[in-house]
C-alpha cells in the first residue's frame, strides 16, 4: 500500500515549457487535490477532483489544467511554465470531501522555472 | 487575504516542556478545524481536529482548544519531543465548500 505517490520528485524548467505531474493512489479514494506550497503563504489549492472524470478550480487555478481520467491518477498541467509557478506541489486525496476527514499528502515535486 | 493565520513563524521549546502553537481566524462559517504536521521532503500528515461544536479536543500529547467567540485555536503539546520538531499546519474547513483553507504554518523546534 503505498498511500498517495507523485513523479517526478524535482524538475527544472525553462520559462514557456511545458510539463506534466502525476499524482497516483492507491487508496480507492473519490476525491483528489493539487496545492502548491510557497513560502509565508501556506498550502494553496490548485484544482482539486470529486470523481472521476470531474474536476474543479480552487483558490489559484490560473496557469494550471488537470485531468482526472483513471480515479486513481489525478495530473497536474503547466502549458507554459512561468517562474512564478516555482514551488513545491503537494497532491492529495480522501474518501469523502467533508472537511473534517483526513485528506492524505504525497510526498511533493518541487518545481523551479528559470 | 487570509482567512487563517499563524503569526508566528517558529517556535523553539525546551524538551519535556509546553509547546503552545496558535492560529486565528477571521471567517465565521468555518466548522472544523485541523492541525497537520509536516517534516522535511514529506507531505504533511494530519494530526488532530475539533469540531466547531467542541472547546477542546485531546489525543495523547496533543491536545486542540476552540474559542469560537475570539476566532481562535491552539494546539498544546505536552511533553515535547524532539521528533515532534516538524512545520505545524493549522487549517479550516467553510463547510459545503469542500476546500480546506491552510494557514502559513509554524516551525516547531524542540531542543534537547
Amino acid at each position: 500500500n503505498a498511500g498517495v505517490t507523485q513523479t517526478p520528485k524535482f524538475r527544472v524548467l525553462k520559462t514557456g515549457q511545458s510539463m506534466t505531474l502525476l499524482c497516483a493512489q492507491d487508496m480507492n479514494h473519490e476525491y483528489m487535490y493539487w496545492y502548491r506550497q510557497d513560502p509565508g503563504m501556506g498550502l494553496r489549492l490548485i484544482h482539486y477532483s470529486v470523481g472521476e472524470g470531474t474536476t474543479a478550480k480552487g483558490e489559484v487555478p490560473d496557469g494550471y489544467n488537470v485531468s482526472r481520467l483513471k480515479k486513481q491518477n489525478f495530473l497536474l498541467g503547466l502549458e507554459s511554465a512561468a517562474p512564478s509557478q516555482t514551488s513545491v506541489y503537494f497532491c492529495a486525496s480522501s474518501y469523502s470531501g467533508r472537511g473534517q476527514e483526513t485528506q492524505y499528502f504525497g510526498p511533493g515535486t518541487r518545481l523551479l522555472v528559470l | 487575504d487570509q482567512q487563517v493565520k499563524q503569526n508566528s513563524p517558529s517556535l523553539s521549546v525546551q524538551e519535556g516542556r509546553i509547546s503552545i502553537l496558535n492560529c486565528d481566524y477571521t471567517n465565521s462559517m468555518f466548522d472544523y478545524f485541523l492541525w497537520y504536521k509536516k517534516y522535511p521532503a514529506e507531505g504533511p500528515t494530519f494530526l488532530i481536529s475539533i469540531s466547531s461544536i467542541k472547546d477542546k479536543n485531546e489525543d495523547g500529547r496533543f491536545t486542540v482548544f476552540l474559542n469560537k467567540s475570539a476566532k481562535h485555536l491552539s494546539l498544546h503539546i505536552v511533553p515535547s519531543q524532539p521528533g515532534d520538531s516538524a512545520v505545524y499546519f493549522c487549517a479550516a474547513d467553510p463547510g459545503s465548500a469542500r476546500q480546506l483553507t491552510f494557514g502559513s504554518g509554524t516551525q516547531l523546534t524542540v531542543l534537547p
